[in-house]
C-alpha cells in the first residue's frame, strides 16, 4: 500500500510555461514533505521542503504548496528551463521516526524548447 | 556536496554469491540509509543506522543486512544475491542539526545486475 501516490509518471511542459508537480499521501502523521529532483545516473538531490504547519514554502522558481484536508502537495516551476528535465519524487516524513523518509514513484518532467 | 561516495559503482554478480556496497562518508553525520530505486516504486528503504553499531530495519530489509563500525562507513551485504536483487542502490545522510532537518542527501548510486 503506497503512501506517497505520484500518479502522473510523466508530464511535458514547454519551456518558459509553468509545470506542476502534483503528489499525494494517505498517512496522517506525516508532517514534513520534501520534493527530489534526480538526473539519470546521478543521486536524487534535494530541492524544496515544507512543514505541514505551512501551506506554501518558495524558494527561486520553485514553490510547493500543501493542502492538509486533501492530503495533497504539488511543485510549482516557473518558469520551467530545459534544465529542469528530470525525475521528481516527493517524499514524507513522521516527526520522531528517525528521520525516515517515504517516497512517491516519481514524475518524470520534460521540458520542451 | 554532502562528502558521501559508494562503491563499487557498478557490479555484476551471479544469483547465490554475496555481495557488499560500502558508503563512505566524510562529515561525520549521525544517520546513514540505504534505499533501493527500481521503476514504479520511487526509493524504498532497506535499513538505515543512527549510530555506531545501530541499525534498523525498513521497508524492504528481507535478504539484506547492514553493519556500520565506523561513524563514516555503512555496508549493505546481500548474503546470497537473487535476480529480485537487481536494482540501483543509493546511500544518503541525514544532516543533524538544530530543529527540524529531515533532508536526506545522497550518493551517486550502484548499479548492481545479478544474473
Amino acid at each position: 500500500d503506497q503512501q506517497v501516490k505520484q500518479n502522473s509518471p510523466s508530464l511535458s511542459v514547454q519551456e518558459g510555461r509553468i509545470s506542476i508537480l502534483n503528489c499525494d499521501y494517505t498517512n496522517s502523521m506525516f508532517d514534513y514533505f520534501l520534493w527530489y529532483k534526480k538526473y539519470p545516473a546521478e543521486g536524487p538531490t534535494f530541492l524544496i521542503s515544507i512543514s505541514s504547519i505551512k501551506d506554501k514554502n518558495e524558494d527561486g522558481r520553485f514553490t510547493v504548496f500543501l493542502n492538509k484536508s486533501a492530503k495533497h502537495l504539488s511543485l510549482h516551476i516557473v518558469p520551467s528551463q530545459p534544465g529542469d528535465s528530470a525525475v521528481y519524487f516527493c517524499a514524507a516524513s513522521v516527526g520522531g521516526s528517525a528521520r525516515q523518509l517515504t517516497f512517491g514513484s516519481g514524475t518524470q518532467l520534460t521540458v520542451l524548447p | 556536496d554532502a562528502g558521501i561516495t559508494q562503491s563499487p559503482r557498478h557490479k555484476v554478480t551471479e544469483t547465490g554469491t554475496p555481495v557488499t556496497l560500502r558508503c563512505h562518508q566524510t562529515e561525520n553525520h549521525r544517520y546513514m540509509y540505504w534505499y533501493r530505486q527500481d521503476p514504479g516504486h520511487g526509493l524504498r528503504l532497506i535499513h538505515y543506522s543512527y549510530g555506531v553499531k545501530d541499525t534498523d530495519k525498513g521497508e524492504v530489509s528481507d535478504g539484506y543486512s547492514v553493519s556500520r563500525s565506523k561513524t563514516e562507513d555503512f555496508l549493505l551485504t546481500l548474503e546470497s544475491a537473487t535476480s529480485s536483487q537487481t536494482s540501483v542502490y543509493f546511500c544518503a545522510i541525514s544532516v543533524s542539526g538544530q530543529g527540524r532537518s529531515d533532508e536526506q542527501y545522497f550518493g551517486p548510486g550502484t548499479r548492481l545486475t545479478v544474473t
